[in-house]
């Protein structure tokens, strides 16, 4: 089956602590994309990523960092920089970036800071 | 900034009514796309519905269609034969031209439908 994984489902961190979300996807998409969400809020954009490589920051990228080694795969990790980081996090690919392509979305990682 | 306003954050319907979920964008582009994205309690966003700025031909997948005026910037979800499965927060989308040749989705803050048996 085709699709996006993400893992793990729930991560608790420490304050101070950085952590790494994962998210692979075998659809062969060029592009992908991480978003926050919180109650009340839409989805807000981290980073993304057109190609292997690449990356750029969205509206949010303070406290995160990203990379993409691999086609299949673009970890996130939360530094200990970012003020508030629990939230519920969504991984996306897409086959580009262009404007009329459907983004697909993982199952999701919930972030508690204790 | 280029925004997406849903202004109704809560609604309910009855099993098998129709309801429309209202969602307004703010864009001085003439060609871009729409989305109506629905994610179920599991949280598993999907695409339900995607509309082209430049086609005068309202969107329909099924039960569900979309109103796109394009003058007055308003892109709204008609659910017909609402069934429980519909249950879910619906968020509106807007793609915008992020630069370097990238487009990037803007997500209004959602409406939360519940169907009522």
């Amino acid at each position: 089956d085709g699709g996006i994984t993400q893992s793990p489902k729930y991560l608790f961190r420490k304050e101070g602590q950085n952590v790494t979300l994962s998210c692979e996807q075998n659809l062969n998409h060029d592009a992908m994309y991480w978003y926050r969400q919180d109650p009340g809020q839409g989805l807000r954009l981290i980073y993304y990523s057109q190609i292997v490589n690449d990356f750029q920051k969205g509206d949010i990228a303070e406290g995160y960092s990203v990379s993409r080694e691999k086609k299949e795969s673009f970890p996130l990790t939360v530094t200990s920089a970012q003020k508030n980081p629990t939230a519920f996090y969504l991984c996306a690919s897409s086959l580009t970036t262009a404007s009329y392509n459907e983004q697909f979305f993982g199952p999701g990682t919930r972030l508690t800071v204790l | 900034a280029q925004t997406v306003t849903q202004s109704q954050p809560e609604m309910s319907v009855q099993e098998a009514e129709t309801v429309t979920l209202s969602c307004t964008y703010d864009t001085s582009e003439s060609n871009y796309y729409l989305f109506w994205y629905k994610q179920p309690p599991s949280r598993q966003m999907i695409l339900v519905i995607r509309q082209e700025a430049y086609k005068q031909q309202n969107a329909t997948e099924n039960r569900f269609s979309v109103n796109f005026q394009k003058a007055a910037k308003s892109f709204s979800l008609k659910i017909s034969d609402s069934q429980l499965g519909d249950t879910a927060m619906y968020f509106c989308a807007w793609v915008a031209y992020s630069g370097a040749g990238s487009y990037q989705l803007t997500f209004g803050k959602g409406t939360k439908l519940s169907v009522i048996p």
